[in-house]
């Protein structure tokens, strides 16, 4: 049973900081991994997607990594802002059987930067 | 215009009650889907539909289930409501495999 673990839980930064959310997962038999952000009270907004067969992928001041085979994700912000306050959210998609579109989520790590 | 839209955004109702939260997707994606997020934030997968077949987690209780009147909608039906069923529900669509996009969400609280 694949399980996704995201750590750390909370992390707090000040502005202008560079800094590294982890992402680990059971099962490496994945077909891609997304990492997303949720504002409180909103929904989910995707911000990278990594097929199985990438490194990486870059979006703006994002960075995503994918090691598949350690099973582990890292997704790297460089110079945060507070605008960046929000809880990211990482995410496999199974690369077999019948529900391979469907995403296992961590529990998400909320990150909070201080201006 | 919204890419993926529920409605309603809350919905308070009393136990043993049915309800149904509707979605709807422009984007033209095959693919749509229902996640549930509990009192601790923790999103899990509820049911993925296609044209072709529906896939539901087997965690989920039959009194929840997915009606899909055409390609673009697919709305949650839930009976008998429990106070458990309390949670934020987001409905989401892709084409298969790609990136999802997800709807704002509908607050149930049972009561």
């Amino acid at each position: 049973k694949q399980e996704v673990t995201q750590i750390p839980a909370a992390l707090s930064v000040p502005e202008g900081e560079n800094l590294v959310l982890n992402c680990s997962f059971t099962d490496s038999a994945i077909y891609n991994l997304q990492w997303f952000r949720q504002d409180p009270g909103k929904g989910l907004t995707s911000l990278l997607l990594i097929q199985s067969s990438q490194r990486e992928q870059t979006s703006g001041r994002l960075n995503a990594s994918l090691d598949k085979s350690s099973g582990r994700s890292t997704l790297y912000i460089a110079a945060s802002q507070p605008g960046d306050s929000a809880t990211y959210l990482c995410a496999v998609s199974r690369s077999y059987g019948g529900s391979q579109g469907n995403l296992i989520f961590g529990k998400g790590t909320k990150l909070s930067v201080k201006p | 215009d919204t890419a993926v839209s529920q409605t309603p955004k809350y919905l308070v109702t009393q136990m043993g009650n049915d309800k149904s939260i509707k979605c709807e997707q422009n984007l033209g994606h095959d693919t749509m889907y229902w996640y549930k997020q509990d009192s601790k934030k923790f999103l899990k997968i509820m049911f993925s539909y296609n044209n072709k077949e529906l896939i539901i987690n087997e965690t989920v209780p039959n009194r929840f289930s997915p009606k899909s009147p055409d390609k673009a909608h697919l709305n949650l039906h839930i009976n008998s409501l429990e106070l458990g069923d309390s949670a934020v529900y987001f409905c989401a669509s892709s084409q298969v495999r790609r990136i999802q996009y997800f709807g704002a969400g509908t607050r149930l609280s049972v009561l």
